[in-house]
């Protein structure tokens, strides 16, 4: 079945410490997303690859780190930079960029600073 | 700047009461209009896209419709099942990106 896997689905996070959340899809697309939803606040963009070894900043970028080493993977790491860390983070991916179409979503992470 | 609001922010329906959900929506030129289906702590799920004012798709007892301004998800008898948050984002040509702008979503409860 394709499809985005991301894993953990639960993690807790110390103050001071840095976190990365696996992303992987084997849909074969280009563009890869990721999301962080708090509640009553849509979904806001935290990075995006629209190609390998490529990635941009999305609007809340600030204390999250990401690499795109692989076409099928796009890990986010949450680092002791970011103050709220505690969220449901969704990670998406698109055919292309550009294209004009869907993004398809994993399961979530649900990540908890204790 | 671009932007989705969705209305209303929570709905509660009798089994078989059909309604409607809004997505309105002022961007700089539409690319496309998504909408998902996202259970409790699960990731969104893909239900239709729309890319024209005037088009329209379906899928069981849900029809997704287009204006140029807005956007209606239509309920048809419903059933408990459907109970969900419904969201709704849009990809808009003028802000220079590619982003998908989400709206908050519509929390929908079906009661048998």
């Amino acid at each position: 079945d394709g499809g985005i896997t991301q894993s953990p689905k639960y993690l807790f996070r110390k103050e001071g410490q840095n976190v990365t959340l696996s992303c992987e899809q084997n849909l074969n697309h280009d563009a890869m997303y990721w999301y962080r939803q708090d509640p009553g606040q849509g979904l806001r963009l935290i990075y995006y690859s629209q190609i390998v070894n490529d990635f941009q900043k999305g609007d809340i970028a600030e204390g999250y780190s990401v690499s795109r080493e692989k076409k099928e993977s796009f890990p986010l790491t949450v680092t002791s930079a970011q103050k709220n860390p505690t969220a449901f983070y969704l990670c998406a991916s698109s055919i292309m960029y550009r294209g004009n179409t869907e993004a398809f979503f994993g399961q979530g992470t649900r990540l908890t600073v204790v | 700047e671009d932007q989705v609001t969705q209305s209303p922010e929570a709905l509660r329906l009798q089994e078989g009461e059909s309604s409607s959900l809004n997505c309105s929506y002022t961007v700089s030129g539409l690319r496309g209009l998504f909408w998902y289906r996202q259970d409790p702590g699960k990731g969104p799920e893909f239900l239709f896209t729309l890319y024209s004012a005037g088009e329209e798709k379906e899928k069981e007892r849900l029809k997704a419709t287009l204006t140029k301004k807005e956007s209606f998800l239509h309920i048809t008898a419903p059933k408990p099942e459907d109970s969900a948050t419904y969201l709704c984002a849009v990809q808009a040509r003028g802000s220079g990106t590619y982003k998908y702008i989400f709206g908050t979503g519509t929390r929908l409860k079906v009661l048998a």
